[in-house]
Order: structure tokens, then C-alpha cells, then sequence
């Protein structure tokens, strides 16, 4: 079966410092990543895609970046982090080829808190 | 481009009770859609999915969902809500353009009193 694990669970960082979020998938062969933000009392933000390595698409302009160093390994990234950054990140993965490509299985989540 | 609507952000019923979470979508082509449950600080799990095989569909948990074209809806239903369904309730729908992405409501935070 397919797991899906992202790291750190939470994380608490200062205004100005960089970010690295992991997520890892097991199980599964070139599956479709999705990086989502979800702020407080809002939904889900879809921030990057990808449907193969070094394949990202970004939905919406940000301080944000993503990349995918190997097939089931996605990383979301910034060089300088706002205050608007914070909020929950969910990673979600999605199969690459063959029947339920649509449907999409979520991580744990990482719950980041910039001060 | 395709969208959902989800009607009550916040929904209260007693244990026990009907539980009606409404979806209302907009696509210019046969939708899939989906539901899915997030508890405080998880991820999110999916409950069912509609893909245009059957209208009715059960999902986990006992809840299940009715795709209505005529109405554009997909909405979630369960017979007796119990204390452990709360929590908030996504609708999405499927995107075209590639990329299998999904279009998520704003959800519904389901709250079951005693």
C-alpha cells in the first residue's frame, strides 16, 4: 500500500530565515506531487505541482519554490520567510498513469509558524 | 473553468441526527467530484468520490453523497451523526488543463452537540 509522510510535523521560524519542507511517497511509481497551503479559517491553496522530476508547475506567484530531486521525494522551499508564510502545508499525491489519476491522498501535514 | 460551492461554514446537529453538508458545483464538462475529511492538525482523508458511474455513492465512515445534475449538487449526507464525525468537510471537483488538480470549497465545519 501507499504512504505518503512529510516532515517536520510543526515548525516555528523567524522572519528572514529559509524553509525546507519533505515530503516522501512510498509505494507507488511516478506519481503526480502537489503542494498545498492551507491558512487559518481558509481552504486549500494549490501552490506547486509536478508530474515528473524536475517537472514543477507553479499555480500562483509567491516566496515560495519547489523541487523534486527524485520520483516520490518533493520539496518545498524559500530563501526568506514572511509572515504570510505561515499557515499548514499539505503535500498530496496523486498516481501518474491508469485508472484514478484524479483522486488525490494527503500527508500529514507540517504546521509552520513564522514570528 | 470548474468550481464548488459549499453552502454553511459551520454546521451543528445533535448525535443522532441527519447530517446534510451541501455541495453545489460548476463545470462545463462532466465532473469528478470528490469529498474529503480533515480532523484538527491532520491531512486531509477522502470520504467518497463520484466519477460517473453510479449516482448514489457510499464512502467511508457511513457517510454517502448523490450526484444531481439537474440541481448541480453533491451533496454529503449521513443517517446518525455521531460525536467522532466532527470535524471540517471539503468538497472539490476535478480540474481540466491536465495535471489531475482539484478545485476545493471553502468547507464546512461540522460541529455534533451531545
Amino acid at each position: 500500500s501507499q504512504t505518503i509522510h512529510q516532515w517536520p510535523a510543526t515548525l516555528v521560524q523567524p522572519v528572514g530565515s529559509p524553509l525546507s519542507l519533505e515530503c516522501t511517497v512510498e509505494g507507488t511509481s511516478n506519481p503526480n506531487l502537489y503542494w498545498y497551503r492551507q491558512a487559518a479559517g481558509r481552504g486549500l491553496q494549490l501552490l506547486f505541482y509536478s508530474v515528473g522530476i524536475g517537472q514543477i508547475s507553479s499555480e500562483v506567484p509567491q516566496n515560495l519554490s519547489a523541487s523534486r530531486p527524485q520520483d516520490r521525494q518533493f520539496i518545498l522551499s524559500s530563501k526568506k520567510l514572511l509572515l504570510s508564510d505561515s499557515g499548514f502545508y499539505l503535500c498530496a499525491w496523486s498516481p501518474g498513469t491508469g485508472a484514478g489519476t484524479d483522486t488525490q491522498y494527503f500527508g500529514p501535514g507540517t504546521r509552520l509558524t513564522v514570528l | 473553468a470548474q468550481s464548488v460551492t459549499q453552502l454553511g461554514s459551520h454546521v451543528s446537529v445533535s448525535e443522532g441526527a441527519l447530517v446534510l453538508l451541501r455541495c453545489n458545483y460548476s463545470s462545463s464538462v462532466p465532473p469528478y467530484l470528490f469529498w474529503y475529511v480533515q480532523y484538527p492538525n491532520q491531512g486531509l482523508q477522502l470520504l467518497l468520490k463520484y466519477t460517473s458511474a453510479a449516482t448514489l455513492v457510499k464512502g467511508i465512515n457511513g457517510f454517502e453523497a448523490e450526484f444531481k445534475k439537474s440541481e448541480t449538487s453533491f451533496h454529503l449526507t449521513k443517517p446518525s451523526a455521531h460525536m467522532s464525525d466532527a470535524a471540517e468537510y471539503f468538497c472539490a471537483v476535478s480540474r481540466t488543463g491536465g495535471g489531475n488538480k482539484l478545485t476545493f470549497g471553502t468547507g464546512t465545519q461540522l460541529k455534533v452537540e451531545l
